[in-house]
């Protein structure tokens, strides 16, 4: 079966503090992607990261970073010196073949908020 | 042109009125993707069209209708529909839905549509 479980529901935060969202997924396929999207208020999901299941390598991207370690089935994302912007709902996806066709499976999202 | 539009981005209907949501997109992609979305919860796949072909229905009631008029359009037909499928509806494209290294294609979102069924 394919799972992705996102157990932070929501996290509050002050502006310029370091925050991490955490992601396990389950998956049997031995070829699989993971995704990150952003959803503002305004309801577009945002793609901000792909990652397939041979590329250990972690990501920085200016303030975002993403940790993917197969050994626990997790691919967190870290903000650092978060900002009011960065509020939004963050969910986490895993891409696979299920019944024959490539579905993606999103976990339950966490809410981002940033304080100023 | 990077992007995916909907229209219209509000809807307000009666359970007796037909009505249709619109996306677009011109990145040459092959794949669209219909999903609900409910308050609080993620996307729920609905439909996916691979080549303008029909290629996942997940078990959606008829009063949805989809409808692929070629490659750039994604329709979504409403007829008879009950309060309880207000939502936000999400259209997206990806360059492929196979397997393989198609697999590695991520879904552009489009801004959604927000329907309320009175």
């Amino acid at each position: 079966a394919q799972k992705v479980t996102q157990a932070q529901t929501e996290i509050s935060v002050v502006e310029k503090e370091d925050v991490t969202l955490d992601c396990v997924y389950e998956t049997r396929d031995t070829t699989y992607y993971l995704f990150w999207y952003k959803q503002p208020p305004s309801g577009e999901l945002v793609f901000l990261i792909r990652r397939n299941s041979f590329d250990e390598q972690n990501e920085i991207s200016g303030r975002y970073s993403w940790n993917f370690q197969k050994s626990t089935s997790s691919f967190n994302f870290t903000i650092t010196a978060s900002q009011v912007v960065d509020s939004a709902v963050y969910f986490c996806a895993l891409k696979g073949v299920i019944q024959g066709a490539q579905k993606l499976v999103f976990g339950q999202g966490t809410r981002l908020t940033i304080n100023p | 042109d990077t992007e995916v539009t909907q229209t219209p981005k509000h809807l307000v209907m009666g359970m007796t009125n037909k009505k249709s949501l619109k996306c677009e997109q011109h990145m040459g992609h092959r794949a669209m993707y219909w999903y609900k979305q409910k308050a609080k919860k993620p996307p729920e796949l609905m439909f996916v069209y691979s080549y303008e072909k029909l290629s996942i229905n997940e078990s959606v009631p008829s009063r949805f209708s989809p409808e692929c008029p070629n490659s750039s359009l994604l329709n979504l037909h409403l007829h008879a529909l009950q309060p309880e499928d207000s939502a936000l509806y999400l259209c997206a494209s990806s360059p492929g839905s196979g397997t393989g290294r198609r697999m590695l294609n991520e879904q552009f979102f489009g801004p959604g549509t927000r329907l309320t069924v009175l």
